[in-house]
């Protein structure tokens, strides 16, 4: 199984709501990633997470929360957006945190209102 | 055609022509290199790699070169495919912190 998955697939959320995002691999990589990406931008890095613990925080505001509950599951809360936080948010994931192919999924569409 | 990434961010091809792709990075250590293709609605996936111990790498259509000494990767797309059609990105990683993507090129192929 060389398969990302992340849900929901499309999120619309007002600007007062608390709502998740959910990534989940199975291919025993110790290393996940959330990545920002914008329309016709490149992804940008939020978090990286390895052996279950932040190792980065590229200075993400703190209305994007990240959680790591258990080696194949990665989560994003997300509490008090703005418009500008609408974008497309990719989870990946890496046998280890530095010079390894990293496999990413479908992503979530996510509109802020 | 041939693309230089930063300035010329779109690449039109005739199905059946060799496509090019450039990408330009930043940092003279990072060690490994990635290109990932990106269709619209999806996540980046990967093509092809290279290490920095090396200055070409070959897959099933696609090579890769990368000169150290003008900092500079290229993607070398053999007979393009409509399918071929996406967005291009190189990725570069420097040791000891992760990687980053650069601006991206659309490569459309005309059937």
């Amino acid at each position: 199984d060389t398969e990302v998955t992340q849900t929901p697939k499309h999120l619309v959320m007002g600007m007062t709501n608390k709502k998740s995002l959910k990534c989940e691999q199975h291919m025993g990589h110790r290393a996940m990633y959330w990545y920002k990406q914008k329309a016709k931008k490149p992804p940008e890095l939020m978090f990286v997470y390895s052996y279950e613990k932040l190792s980065i925080n590229e200075s993400v505001p703190s209305r994007f929360s990240p959680e790591c509950p258990n080696s194949s599951l990665l989560n994003l809360h997300l509490h008090a957006l703005q418009p500008e936080d609408s974008a497309l948010y990719l989870c990946a994931s890496s046998q280890a945190s530095s010079s390894y192919e990293q496999y990413f999924g479908p992503g979530t569409r996510l509109t802020v209102t | 055609g041939e693309s230089v990434g930063l300035h010329l961010p779109t690449l039109s091809v005739q199905e059946g022509d060799n496509s090019i792709i450039n990408c330009a990075y930043s940092n003279s250590a990072s060690d490994y290199f990635i290109w990932y293709k990106q269709e619209s609605g999806k996540g980046p996936q990967f093509i092809i790699d290279i290490r920095s111990n090396m200055d070409k790498r070959q897959g099933q259509r696609v090579t890769v070169l990368l000169n150290k000494t003008v900092k500079h990767l290229s993607l070398q797309i053999a007979a393009t495919q409509p399918g071929d059609s996406a967005v291009y990105f190189c990725a570069e990683n420097i040791p000891g912190n992760q990687f980053y993507f650069g601006t991206g090129t659309s490569l459309t192929v005309i059937p």
